[in-house]
Formats: structure tokens, C-alpha cells, sequence
């Protein structure tokens, strides 16, 4: 079964520090990965995904993501963090052998960046 | 903004009552997807249709039913309300039924059952 894991409820870190929110996932076959933002009170956002190919994933607002098939993760980083940047993360997952449309998301991981 | 409308914002009813949620997919898009959010099971995926055709199913209680209309607008009916069925429910939407395709939320809609 597809399942997604964020370890951390709670991610705080200082402004213009480097950030990482992390994901790992179980799939069954080859996994698409997906990393959303929601800012308080509105719908998701998309940032990046990983279909094939590099691991470095760039995506919007100049975050990136690493996929790792070893270690089954795909990590969200940021070199530089913003106040702009606290928000709810969530990390999603497509099984690819699956013949129908169903993204698991992770539970969401709070980033609070102090100024 | 993402192109997906989603009506009401809030809605605020009585146990045992039936609501109807309204979505209107980005222009062009023929999937839409329903979500429930709520603090205790997080983000939940209800269902999936494709140009008026159910393609998918997740933890969709069996009061709840979908549809998607010929314009592409789909709504979701939930009846016999309970308090836990107070969530956050949003739709998404995408081009496409591909796997592979980023989906585009809208801004929920936030139900509260009194």
C-alpha cells in the first residue's frame, strides 16, 4: 500500500538559514513525488515534482527537492530561508503501477521561519 | 489564484441535514478531484472524475456522493451530517487524466456541523 510519512510536525529555523522538510514514501512500483504549500487559509499550491530522470528537483519560489530511491525520500530544501516561506508543506505520492488517479498526501509539516 | 472557484467559502448546518459543495475546474481542465482536510486525519482524498465519468475512489463515506455535470462543474453531497464531518473540503482540478500532472486546488470550502 501507497504511504507517505513527514517525521516532523514542527519545523522551525531561523530567517536566511538553509531549511529541510522531510518526506519518505512507500510505494509499490516507482513513486511520482509531489511537494505542495498552504498558506493559512487557502488551498494547496504546488512547488515541484519528481516524474524521472535528475534527483535535484527545482521548483517555485526557489525551493528544491532530492529524490533518493535508496532511502525512499524526497527531502524539500531551501538555501535561504523567508518569513514568506512559513507555511503548511505537504508531501504527496503517485503510485505509478496503480492504473487510477489517487495521490496520498503525508500529514503536513508546519515551517515557521523567525525573523 | 489558482482558476478553481469553490462555493460556498463556509457553511454552517445542523447534524442530519444534507449540504451541497460546489466546484468549477480551471477552463480546459476535465478531471476534478474532492479532498477532505481535517486536523485528526489529515488530507484525504474522496474521489476522482474524468469528463463526467467516476475514475476513482478513496475514503469516500457512502454518505457522501459526487458528480461531475457536462460543463465540467462537479458537486459533492454530503447528507445525514454528523459533527465529525466537520473539514475543510477542497476540490482540484487538471487538464488531463494522467498520472503524472500537478492538480490545482481551490480554496475550500470550510463546513461546520453544529
Amino acid at each position: 500500500a501507497q504511504s507517505v510519512a513527514q517525521p516532523e510536525d514542527q519545523v522551525n529555523v531561523a530567517e536566511g538559514n538553509p531549511l529541510t522538510v522531510k518526506c519518505t514514501y512507500s510505494v509499490s512500483g516507482n513513486p511520482y513525488l509531489f511537494w505542495y504549500v498552504q498558506y493559512p487559509n487557502r488551498g494547496l499550491q504546488f512547488l515541484l515534482k519528481y516524474i524521472t530522470g535528475d534527483n535535484l528537483v527545482k521548483g517555485s519560489y526557489g525551493f528544491e527537492a532530492e529524490f533518493n530511491k535508496s532511502q525512499t525520500s524526497f527531502h524539500l530544501k531551501k538555501p535561504s530561508a523567508l518569513v514568506s516561506d512559513s507555511a503548511l508543506y505537504f508531501c504527496a505520492v503517485r503510485d505509478i503501477k496503480t492504473s487510477y488517479d489517487k495521490v496520498i498526501f503525508g500529514p503536513g509539516t508546519s515551517l515557521s521561519v523567525i525573523p | 489564484d489558482s482558476g478553481v472557484t469553490q462555493t460556498p467559502k463556509h457553511l454552517i448546518t445542523a447534524t442530519g441535514q444534507r449540504v451541497t459543495l460546489r466546484c468549477s475546474p480551471r477552463s480546459g481542465d476535465l478531471s476534478v478531484y474532492w479532498y477532505q482536510q481535517s486536523l485528526d486525519q489529515g488530507l484525504q482524498f474522496l474521489i476522482h472524475y474524468y469528463n463526467g465519468e467516476e475514475r476513482a475512489k478513496g475514503n469516500i463515506l457512502e454518505r457522501f456522493s459526487a458528480q461531475q455535470f457536462p460543463d465540467l462543474h462537479s458537486e459533492l453531497n454530503l447528507s445525514s451530517l454528523e459533527l465529525g464531518d466537520s473539514a475543510l473540503y477542497f476540490c482540484a482540478s487538471k487538464m488531463g487524466g494522467d498520472l503524472y500532472n500537478e492538480q490545482f486546488f481551490g480554496p475550500g470550502t470550510r463546513l461546520t456541523v453544529l
